[in-house]
């Protein structure tokens, strides 16, 4: 069955770090891939997405991920993080096998 | 447009009881679908529609039910609820594209949270 990892289950940073969170998936084929992110008290919405052509993709709010199709990733990046970013942040990995799969979610704390 | 809601935001019943949880969107979205969010393990799809009249299991779908008679709106019921199912729940929407379910953005709800005692 297909799978999405997400190793960091919570990240601390200082502001003006930079940030990378890690997405894997298990699926050899065709895939959309998605970052959702809850902001606390907020509804999931959508931070970017890839579904094909330039595998550098960027989102909202200076936040950017690559796809590398032979590593299955698909990792989040972003070169300085501010408090407000403090977050839940959720890959999900689209297939028309397994339809959507969500990772566990990484929870991510900025120290002001 | 009000976007993705739901009610009610919290619940508590106990168990064996049944209930709705109600969401509607006003988009006018082909695909709806519900989620139920345990710490850890992410999102999980429970139940999915396509379009008014047409649903289907996800994941993780035993003791739940759906309908969808409109576009607008798609009901999750708990059929006799389990302290298993004291969970966040998510319903979402998004446009029928050349993907299926899920293939494209999803637009969620505020969240219901239910607690099965």
């Amino acid at each position: 069955a297909q799978s999405v990892s997400q190793h960091n289950h919570h990240v601390i940073l200082s502001e003006a770090a930079s940030l990378e969170l890690g997405c894997n998936y298990s699926y050899g084929g065709t895939v959309n891939l998605f970052w959702y992110v809850q902001y606390p008290g907020q509804h999931l919405q959508l931070l970017l997405k890839y579904f094909s052509g330039d595998p550098l993709v960027k989102g909202i709010k200076g936040f950017e991920a690559e796809f590398i199709k032979s590593k299955f990733s698909f990792n989040l990046r972003k070169p300085s993080v501010q408090w407000s970013d403090t977050a839940e942040y959720f890959c999900a990995v689209y297939s028309s096998a397994s339809k959507i799969i969500f990772g566990s979610g990484t929870r991510l704390s900025i120290r002001p | 447009n009000a976007g993705v809601t739901q009610t009610p935001k919290f619940q508590v019943l106990k168990t064996g009881q049944s209930m709705t949880l109600q969401c509607a969107q006003d988009m006018n979205h082909e695909y709806m679908s519900w989620y139920r969010q345990d710490p850890g393990m992410g999102l999980r799809l429970i139940h999915y529609s396509v379009g008014a009249g047409i649903t289907d299991q996800g994941e993780v779908p035993n003791g739940y039910n759906v309908s969808r008679s409109t576009t607008e709106d798609f009901p999750l019921r708990l059929l006799s609820a389990a302290p298993s199912q004291t969970s966040v729940y998510f319903c979402a929407s998004s446009y029928s594209g050349t993907s299926g379910m899920g293939g494209d953005t999803q637009y969620f709800g505020p969240g219901t949270r239910l607690t099965v005692l």
